[in-house]
């Protein structure tokens, strides 16, 4: 299968203060990766589509200026949540397939608090 | 637009008994595929067993095998011989291809736990 790893696993922070989460495709070369959201004993909600190279594409309802995404090479994406709120304490999820049309493999996530 | 009904919130099943957790789905696209993942409480997804509606053969996965329905749009996922670490949270998923891209999209998923 695929390696995809996510840093930090854990991040708390003060409300007001940016977090930047990174995303790694460590064995194979992501096109495409994922960014989802799931808050407790909820399904995973797709936040936005993350494509290297160009402009990350934002589900409705997800604030693109609040939820930064950086898809800077094959094997790395990012995300910021700036000026974060407690609110948007939430378990963020990245996933990355080898082709746009192939399996999706998660990473293991990173919970996020914000005090 | 694409939906996934995941009914059953819980199931408790005893150690070494084979258990069926319910996908029922619902998709516009003419051709699509179907997922399972497993999440345990690390929080981790992984991915278990894909489908595809043209498939002409149901998915096996070593101990885990995909009871797909085209007609009734079930996608029920059967675990063998389960295993205390079975216990997690399981997803079925459909994907839904956008301008060239997949899109996951999730049921609510079923809190599987083996009792020994």
């Amino acid at each position: 299968g695929a390696v995809v790893s996510q840093h930090p696993s854990r991040v708390i922070c003060k409300s007001g203060t940016s977090v930047k989460i990174e995303c790694r495709s460590l064995d194979f070369q992501a096109t495409t990766m994922f960014w989802y959201r799931q808050f407790p004993k909820q399904s995973l909600m797709l936040m936005a589509t993350s494509n290297e190279g160009s402009k990350a594409t934002y589900e409705q309802g997800v604030e693109k200026d609040k939820f930064l995404i950086n898809h800077a090479s094959l094997t790395l994406s990012t995300l910021t949540v700036t000026s974060a709120h407690p609110e948007d304490s939430s378990f963020y999820i990245c996933s990355g397939g080898r082709g746009s049309q192939e399996t999706q493999y998660f990473g293991p996530g990173t919970r996020l608090l914000v005090l | 637009a694409q939906k996934i009904t995941q009914t059953q919130p819980g199931m408790f099943v005893q150690e070494k008994e084979a258990v069926t957790l319910d996908c029922t789905y619902d998709t516009s696209d003419p051709s699509y595929g179907l997922f399972w993942y497993k999440q345990p409480s690390s929080g981790e997804m992984i991915f278990l067993i894909y489908q595809g509606s043209y498939d002409q053969q149901n998915a096996t996965e070593g101990r885990y095998s995909l009871n797909f329905q085209k007609a009734r749009k079930s996608a029920n996922l059967v675990i063998s011989a389960s295993q205390l670490g079975d216990s997690a949270m399981y997803f079925c998923a459909t994907v839904h291809f956008i301008q060239g891209a997949q899109k996951l999209v999730f049921g609510q998923g079923t809190r599987l736990t083996i009792n020994p």
